[in-house]
């Protein structure tokens, strides 16, 4: 257990259904994201939140909606997700500073989209 | 703008070897480096990281990574493989710009250590 947790580690959707990932971090990082992780694809960073606010959303569809409610909680709400959204979804936490801080990431959540 | 290169997508070593698993970087100012694992449905772990200071850092697990300033590269190294090494490894660098400490992640290198 690295401090961050994510649920479910394993989710079968349709391509009509709604559903969230969590992530939870009780490390007193101030910084959260959320990186997609497809097979034979370099890590790709979808959202950044800094103290809660988003600070970065690189070019995401909008079926992936991410909320922050508190510095300890992140989600990613998913809805009429396609077969190619099929990934592992990570989530990592970290300190904005000092600048050498490095990453605390989840197990991921293995997403299947039918 | 901050990059990393991993130019090897597969490392194939024999157990008892010596491996190393090759990374260059680019960025503005002083790097910070960071060396990161992955097992099979497993998110990334720590392995290591250069901030300053002595060119050769120890890690977990008997990895270390020597930076070198002339060549921009942060080659990670172990001086005998484990068949339990075999796992992807993920080179990180931090980039200066943007709100955030945002780490920039390489492509990964597939580590495949033979018994």
């Amino acid at each position: 257990e690295t401090g961050v947790t994510q649920t479910p580690r394993h989710l079968v959707m349709g391509m009509t259904n709604k559903k969230s990932l969590k992530c939870e971090q009780h490390l007193g990082h101030n910084a959260m994201y959320w990186y997609k992780q497809s097979a034979k694809k370099p890590l790709e960073l979808m959202f950044v939140y800094s103290l809660e606010e988003r600070v970065e959303n690189n070019s995401v569809p909008s079926r992936f909606s991410p909320e922050c409610p508190n510095s300890s909680h992140l989600f990613l709400h998913l809805h009429t997700l396609q077969p190619e959204d099929s990934a592992l979804y990570l989530c990592a936490s970290s300190q904005d500073f000092p600048a050498h801080y490095g990453y605390t990431f989840g197990s991921g959540t293995r997403l299947t989209v039918v | 703008a901050q990059s990393v290169a991993q130019p090897e997508d597969q490392v194939n070593v024999a157990e008892g070897n010596p491996l190393t698993v090759k990374c260059t970087y680019s960025v503005s100012g002083n790097p910070y480096l960071f060396w990161y694992v992955q097992y099979p449905n497993r998110g990334l772990q720590f392995l290591l990281k250069y901030i300053t200071g002595d060119n050769l850092v120890k890690g977990s697990y008997g990895f270390e990574a020597e930076f070198n300033k002339s060549q921009t590269s942060f080659h990670l190294k172990k001086p005998s493989a484990l068949v339990s090494d075999s796992a992807l490894y993920f080179c990180a660098v931090r980039d200066g710009g943007g709100a955030t400490n945002k780490l920039i992640f390489g492509t990964g290198t597939l580590l495949a250590v033979q018994p």
